[in-house]
């Protein structure tokens, strides 16, 4: 499949563990968030989304961490599966009225059975 | 999935030949982007469209030109393709702010080689 990243952070988490990946975001005005993941090959996929009015967001296995006050995010994955192996995306909407998103580099998150 | 398909999946081509990329989508979506994905950058988007024939630039939108005639399609032409164009094209939709969520979907991309 089509290479995303020689360059990424990278993260190992053993099956059945949890995983953090953080992501620093870089306009303060941003006022909307989602993750995305993609998979070898494939294009990106949400995951989940939050918006600023919000510090926690929880979906199925994954909850999205807002801090503001540094502009930090993070994804938190619960009992990882091989499946979960894949490259992570932050994105920022400055403006939720704006339907552009800026990307983040990318973090690539793997497996370990 | 989006909706999304792409053509071509695969493409290579020489330095100085123009090249075109065709987006497709199922949903009659308002929006359509086209991003490149180049590794240590992430997506940058290249240009994108709010309706038939209204489009804008993006961040990287220098070398490329595009076209939104019919909802269904948006068209990504590179007029003189450069070495630097090398990249993984990927095509994304959104209906806007649905349901509260400003969300693209995304197309399988496409990986462009300029010898």
């Amino acid at each position: 499949g089509e290479s995303v990243g020689l360059h990424l952070p990278t993260l190992s988490v053993q099956e059945g563990d949890n995983s953090i990946i953080n992501c620093a975001y870089s306009n303060s005005a941003s006022d909307y968030f989602i993750w995305y993941k993609q998979e070898s090959g494939k294009g990106p996929q949400f995951i989940i989304d939050i918006r600023s009015n919000m510090d926690k967001r929880q979906g199925q296995r994954v909850t999205v961490l807002l801090n503001k006050t540094v502009k930090h995010l993070s994804l938190q994955i619960a009992a990882t599966q091989p499946g979960d192996s894949a490259v992570y995306f932050c994105a920022e909407n400055l403006d939720f009225g704006n339907e552009k998103l800026t990307f983040g580099t990318g973090t690539r998150l793997t497996i370990i059975p | 999935d989006a909706g999304i398909t792409q053509s071509p999946r695969h493409k290579v081509t020489e330095t100085g030949t123009p090249v075109t990329l065709r987006c497709h989508q199922t949903e009659n979506h308002r929006y359509m982007y086209w991003y490149r994905q180049d590794p240590g950058h992430g997506l940058r988007l290249i240009h994108y469209s709010y309706g038939v024939k209204d489009t804008d630039k993006g961040e990287v939108s220098d070398g490329y030109s595009v076209s939104r005639s019919k909802t269904e399609d948006f068209l990504l032409t590179l007029e003189s393709a450069t070495s630097s164009q090398t990249s993984v094209y990927f095509c994304a939709n959104s209906p806007g702010l649905a349901g509260g969520r400003n969300e693209q979907f995304f197309g399988p991309g496409t990986r462009l080689t300029v010898l």
